[in-house]
């Protein structure tokens, strides 16, 4: 059972554009989450996070957004660049002291 | 930031050999250390979740003989895949967490490229 969903696997954006990538999870629990950006053969690199007492957290080009009623949440990358091309995972973290819970990740290309 | 290294960060080796791969918390004391692997297309799979000074609590299908996990310090955990064969080859990836301060967030090393010939 995937707790945290990622349903798109890929997404393609032209430069300059808005990149919206999206999660849903189903565990009511999960009081923090995160967004991971990973290029091949490397670790993945954290991006931006939020705790479920927010609903919005920005970081330059990166918003989350968190909608806990709807267990969804998403990040907004504005404006799009090429570098911003890689695989995006979204994880959630159960209160206390357990490992993150990820998505199976979607790949974004930003085409120039 | 946080930084988190591994080493080595490829190996070949054969089957039946022993390949110990280190993960090191640079800037910051981990108390908790996670393993993760990933396969080709395929979603971070965490392997175990180790903690300073105590025994490593492994995933459901994960063999612990088999990868031995060491968290000797605050900034050093080891995973040592014993008697390795060809479908152990894989994408290993450490993962930390700091200690205090927030605490949530996980820093992941860069990786080490597995192949077991």
């Amino acid at each position: 059972d995937q707790q945290v969903k990622q349903n798109s696997p890929s997404l393609s954006v032209q430069e300059g554009r808005i990149s919206i990538l999206n999660c849903d999870y189903t565990n009511s629990m999960f009081d923090y989450f995160l967004w991971y950006k990973k290029y091949p053969a490397e670790g993945p690199t954290f991006l931006i996070s939020i705790s479920s007492i927010k609903d919005k957290n920005e970081d330059g080009r990166f918003t989350v957004f968190l909608n806990k009623s709807a267990k969804h949440l998403s990040l907004h990358i504005v404006p799009s660049q090429p570098g911003d091309s890689a695989v995006y995972f979204c994880a959630a973290r159960p209160s206390g002291n357990t490992p993150l819970v990820f998505g199976k990740g979607t790949r974004l290309s930003v085409i120039a | 930031g946080a930084v988190v290294s591994q080493h080595p960060s490829r190996v070949i080796c054969k089957s039946g050999t022993s390949v110990k791969i280190e993960c090191r918390s640079l800037d910051f004391q981990a108390t908790t250390m996670f393993w993760y692997r990933q396969f080709p297309k395929q979603s971070l799979m965490l392997m175990a979740t180790s903690n300073e000074g105590s025994k490593a609590t492994y995933e459901q299908g994960v063999e612990k003989d088999k990868f031995l996990i060491n968290h000797a310090s605050l900034t050093l955990s080891t995973l040592t895949v014993t008697s390795a064969h060809p479908e152990d080859s894989s994408f290993y990836i450490c993962s930390a967490r700091r200690a205090g301060g927030l605490g949530e967030t996980q820093y992941f090393g860069p990786g080490t490229r597995l192949l077991v010939l």
